[in-house]
């Protein structure tokens, strides 16, 4: 099985950085990914990590450390449209993706 | 390029009556995915196809629950009789590669309350 967890809120200042957490055990590894999932909306694909390290995409970077297991997506120069849910996904053994519960952040002025 | 097309977008039914969702995957994408999304959850998976064959469907409560992907294309999801728990957002997801890399990607779901 997997457990995947993730903190349910944070908030953060438009212009500022976040960092989101998730850490994850499961029997066997084959990726990670992380989704963005606005309200009353689907989730749409951000990064996947299969290697340790950082892989950066614009403002937005996820960080994995298998050995650790975990990840981080770190968002940068934060805009009011990134409020929104993120959401954390481990590719197991099976090559089926397992999603966490999600943070919500809420950014403001 | 279409996405994942999902319908109908929003269902309101009493309880105890039928439910049926439909979804019609990226083009060439050969698995096809249903979840189901609590509020405030992530999605759960409910079964997965490989082309027209069910591979994982241990989630899926078999005595209320049933779905077909009829020639590897197009699937539907129904639900017999609906039950007031089962108010959720059913995902349809699809994706074109077993393995690493394998992204998936959703359809807007169907939104359905039952009550």
């Amino acid at each position: 099985g997997q457990n995947i967890d993730q903190p349910t809120e944070m908030t953060a200042t438009e212009g500022a950085i976040v960092q989101i957490n998730c850490t994850y055990q499961t029997s066997g590894f084959n990726g990670l990914f992380w989704y963005q999932q606005h309200a009353g909306e689907a989730p749409t694909f951000l990064s996947y990590n299969v290697l340790d390290g950082l892989e950066e995409k614009g403002r937005f970077s996820s960080f994995l450390s298998r050995s650790k297991g975990y990840s981080y997506l770190l968002l940068k120069e934060l805009q009011m449209k990134d409020s929104a849910s993120y959401l954390c996904a481990v590719q197991g053994g099976s090559y089926i993706p397992t999603f966490g519960r999600g943070t919500s952040l809420i950014v403001h002025p | 390029e279409a996405g994942v097309v999902q319908s109908p977008r929003y269902k309101i039914i009493e309880k105890k009556q039928p439910v049926a969702f439909w979804c019609n995957p990226i083009s060439g994408h050969n698995t096809l995915y249903w979840y189901r999304q609590n509020l405030g959850q992530g999605p759960e998976l409910l079964i997965r196809y490989e082309n027209e064959e069910a591979v994982d469907d241990s989630q899926l409560p078999k005595d209320r629950f049933s779905a077909e992907r009829l020639k590897g294309v197009d699937s539907t999801l129904k639900i017999q009789p609906a039950e007031l728990g089962d108010s959720a957002v059913y995902l349809c997801a699809s994706s074109s590669l077993q393995g690493s890399g394998n992204t998936i990607y959703f359809g807007e779901g169907s939104w359905l309350t039952v009550v």
